[in-house]
């Protein structure tokens, strides 16, 4: 069983500021994910980054993968009220493995 | 296309009792999964399938069965209901274990 751990746990913060939550796991990943999930609803693709290093844009979120391929964050930019929710990392394969995730808590 | 499907939205059952929950999907994906969701552990497979008739474990699968016996339609049997399945399930569908689309849940409650 891979062991992904996301910090931090909860985030709350005002509209317009930045912030970065991480990834980290316990061994390399193959592939990683990231998702959004909002109350009641299951959770949606964000990204899907593969090479050790890659940097990918989705307009205010830019994620990074780690040179090792152990660890990931998701840096978002002048955060706004639709950003919130809970924000997942998972490791891909026939067997999915997700983070706990972070849940974001953007306030007007 | 209705995507990924999930019924019932929510069930309360009583310890011992048994009950499936239905997920159907008209993407034509061979690859369909289950997952249950608690607060603070984030999603755990349960069941996963790469095809009409296959079938695996995931990570947590003791007290829950699968089929599939066609490509649309991967039902979740909970075979003696205990509090510890009180969860939310969500399944999930994909043309190959990279992008998976997730339906809107099942929220199990036993009692």
């Amino acid at each position: 069983t891979q062991l992904l751990e996301q910090s931090p746990q909860f985030l709350s913060i005002q509209e317009g500021e930045n912030l970065t939550v991480y990834c980290n796991s316990s061994s390399v990943f193959s592939s990683l994910q990231w998702y959004r999930q909002e109350p009641g609803e299951g959770p949606v693709l964000l990204v899907t980054v593969v090479t050790g290093g890659e940097v990918k844009k989705l307009k205010r979120l830019t994620f990074q993968f780690g040179d090792a391929r152990k660890d990931s964050s998701l840096h978002i930019t002048a955060a706004q009220p639709g950003d919130t929710g809970l924000y997942l990392c998972a490791n891909t394969g026939n067997q999915f493995y997700f983070g706990t995730g972070t849940s974001l808590t953007v306030i007007p | 296309n209705a995507g990924v499907t999930q019924t019932p939205k929510f069930q309360v059952l009583k310890t011992g009792q048994s009950m499936t929950l239905q997920c159907a999907q008209d993407m034509n994906h061979e690859y369909m999964s289950w997952y249950r969701q608690d607060p603070g552990m984030g999603l755990r497979l349960i069941h996963y399938s790469v095809g009409a008739g296959i079938t695996d474990q995931g990570e947590v699968p003791n007290g829950y069965n699968v089929s599939r016996s066609t490509t649309e339609d991967f039902p979740l049997r909970l075979l003696s209901a205990a509090p510890s399945q009180t969860s939310v399930y969500f399944c999930a569908s994909s043309t190959d274990s990279y992008t998976q689309y997730f339906g809107p849940g099942t929220r199990l409650t036993v009692l």
